[in-house]
C-alpha cells in the first residue's frame, strides 16, 4: 500500500499571503489529522477529520482551517501568514476516528514564511 | 502545560547495547501510547504502541513498558544499531471522548545516537 502523501513538499510564502496544503491518506483510511512541528513548540495537533467532519481541533487561531473530501483526501489552509507559521506541517491517517488505531504520518510540507 | 514529557533530550549508546528511552505523562485520561522515530525533514515513523490494559508490548528489537501507577512508559531497543540513530517521540492519546480524544499529544523527543 502506498503511504500518506503530502504536496507540496516545500513552500516559500511571504507574510500576509495564504497557503493550501494537501494530504492523501493511506488507501482505506478515513481519518486524517494535521500537526505542526516547530523547534520551539514541538509537534502540536491542529485538527482531525473523519468522514468529511472535523471531530477535534487543537489550540490554533482561526487562520488555520481544513477540510476533508469524500475520498478522504484533506487540505489545510492558513490565511494571513505570519513569520511564526514557518514550520513542518505533517498529515497523519488512521483507519478509524480518534486514535484507537495508529496514526501513520506523511513526509510533511516544509513552509517558510518570509 | 506539557502533558507528555521526555526529560532526556539526548542519549548516546554503543552498538549492541540496550537503549532505554523514557517518557512521563500527567493526563490520567491517556490510555493509548505510541513511539515514533523521526529523521530530520521527514514525517515520524510508527514503531510500537501499547494500550493501557497491557504493561508490556514487544516487536522484534523494540519493547515498550507501561507503568500506569507511575504514569511512565519506556522504550527498550535491544540490541541497538547505528541505523537506530534518530529522534524518538513518545505520544499519548485518549480513546474515550474528551479533549484528548482523536489527537496525539507528543513529548519533546529524545535524540538517540548509537555509536559503532
Amino acid at each position: 500500500k502506498a503511504g500518506v502523501t503530502q504536496t507540496p513538499r516545500y513552500l516559500i510564502k511571504t507574510r500576509g499571503q495564504q497557503v493550501t496544503l494537501s494530504c492523501s491518506p493511506i488507501s482505506g483510511h478515513r481519518s486524517v489529522s494535521w500537526y505542526q512541528q516547530t523547534p520551539g513548540q514541538g509537534l502540536q495537533f491542529l485538527f482531525e477529520y473523519f468522514s468529511e467532519t472535523q471531530r477535534n481541533k487543537g489550540n490554533f487561531p482561526g487562520r488555520f482551517s481544513g477540510r476533508q473530501f469524500s475520498n478522504s483526501r484533506s487540505e489545510m489552509n492558513v490565511s494571513t501568514l505570519e513569520l511564526g507559521d514557518s514550520a513542518l506541517y505533517l498529515c497523519a491517517s488512521s483507519q478509524g476516528a480518534g486514535t484507537t488505531k495508529t496514526q501513520y504520518f506523511g513526509p510533511g510540507t516544509r513552509l517558510l514564511v518570509l | 502545560d506539557q502533558q507528555v514529557k521526555q526529560n532526556s533530550p539526548s542519549l548516546s549508546v554503543q552498538e549492541g547495547r540496550i537503549s532505554i528511552l523514557n517518557c512521563d505523562y500527567t493526563n490520567s485520561m491517556f490510555d493509548y501510547f505510541l513511539w515514533y522515530k523521526k529523521y530530520p525533514a521527514e514525517g515520524p515513523t510508527f514503531l510500537i504502541s501499547i494500550s493501557s490494559i497491557k504493561d508490556k508490548n514487544e516487536d522484534g528489537r523494540f519493547t515498550v513498558f507501561l507503568n500506569k501507577s507511575a504514569k511512565h512508559l519506556s522504550l527498550h531497543i535491544v540490541p541497538s544499531q547505528p541505523g537506530d540513530s534518530a529522534v524518538y517521540f513518545c505520544a499519548a492519546s485518549a480513546t474515550t471522548v474528551g479533549t484528548s480524544y482523536g489527537k496525539l499529544t507528543f513529548g519533546q523527543g529524545t535524540i538517540l545516537t548509537v555509536h559503532p
